[in-house]
């Protein structure tokens, strides 16, 4: 069974903090690699994909250790509008595209 | 665009009832996706399509069908709804250009409730 496992938290940190999400996944064949934000009640939106030489978008940072089936996104600088819940995601399925979902990891930003 | 929407937003249906949950995307995409999520669970795929004409089982597809007679609708089909189909169902659209690598992109969702 194809899985993807993620902290539920939830993660309550002060602004301006800096956090750290991991995701496992099992299945070795595993091809392209997401994270997704999703707000409360609401759809979930691409947040940024993950390759195996890192890669860098403003305060968010991901990585990718195929060799350990590893995911992690950090926030540095975490602001109150960053407060979702963020889906780490695989893709397996080829050219279909199918993605497996981890449950998400809740983070909350205060003031 | 309007990118995907559904409709429903909400809808309560009693056990036994059936309903279709619409889908349609305006941007020309030949892969589209319905997805169910749980309180507290992830996203697991029910059925896709890659294109009209062609559909295909995704992880939990039993109590479902779908069609896909055009690019840009594909409409979900419950029959004889159980209480096990409450969920959010969200419906998801993707244009690959490279296999595997491109965003999903996702309607609003429908909530459904079977009482």
């Amino acid at each position: 069974r194809k899985e993807v496992e993620q902290d539920p938290g939830p993660f309550n940190v002060p602004e301006g903090a800096t956090v750290a999400f991991n995701c496992t996944y099992s299945n070795s064949a595993s091809q392209s690699f997401f994270w997704y934000r999703q707000d409360c009640r609401k759809e979930p939106k691409l947040l940024m994909s993950v390759y195996s030489s890192g890669n860098e978008d403003g305060r968010f940072t991901a990585q990718l250790n195929r060799a350990s089936q590893y995911i992690s996104l950090l926030i540095r600088d975490s602001k109150l509008s960053d407060s979702a819940t963020y889906l780490c995601v695989v893709s397996y399925g080829g050219s279909q595209g199918n993605l497996i979902f981890g449950k998400g990891t809740k983070l909350s930003v205060k003031p | 665009n309007a990118g995907v929407t559904q409709t429903p937003k909400f809808r309560i249906l009693k056990i036994g009832q059936s309903m279709t949950l619409q889908c349609t995307q305006d941007m020309n995409h030949n892969y589209m996706y319905w997805y169910r999520q749980d309180p507290g669970m992830g996203l697991k795929l029910i059925y896709y399509s890659v294109g009209a004409g062609i559909t295909d089982k995704g992880e939990v597809p039993n109590g479902y069908n779908v069609s896909r007679s055009t690019t840009e609708d594909f409409p979900l089909r419950l029959e004889l709804a159980a209480p096990s189909q409450t969920s959010v169902y969200f419906c998801a659209s993707r244009s690959p250009r490279l296999a595997g690598d491109d965003e999903q992109f996702f309607g609003p969702g429908t909530r459904l409730t079977v009482l």
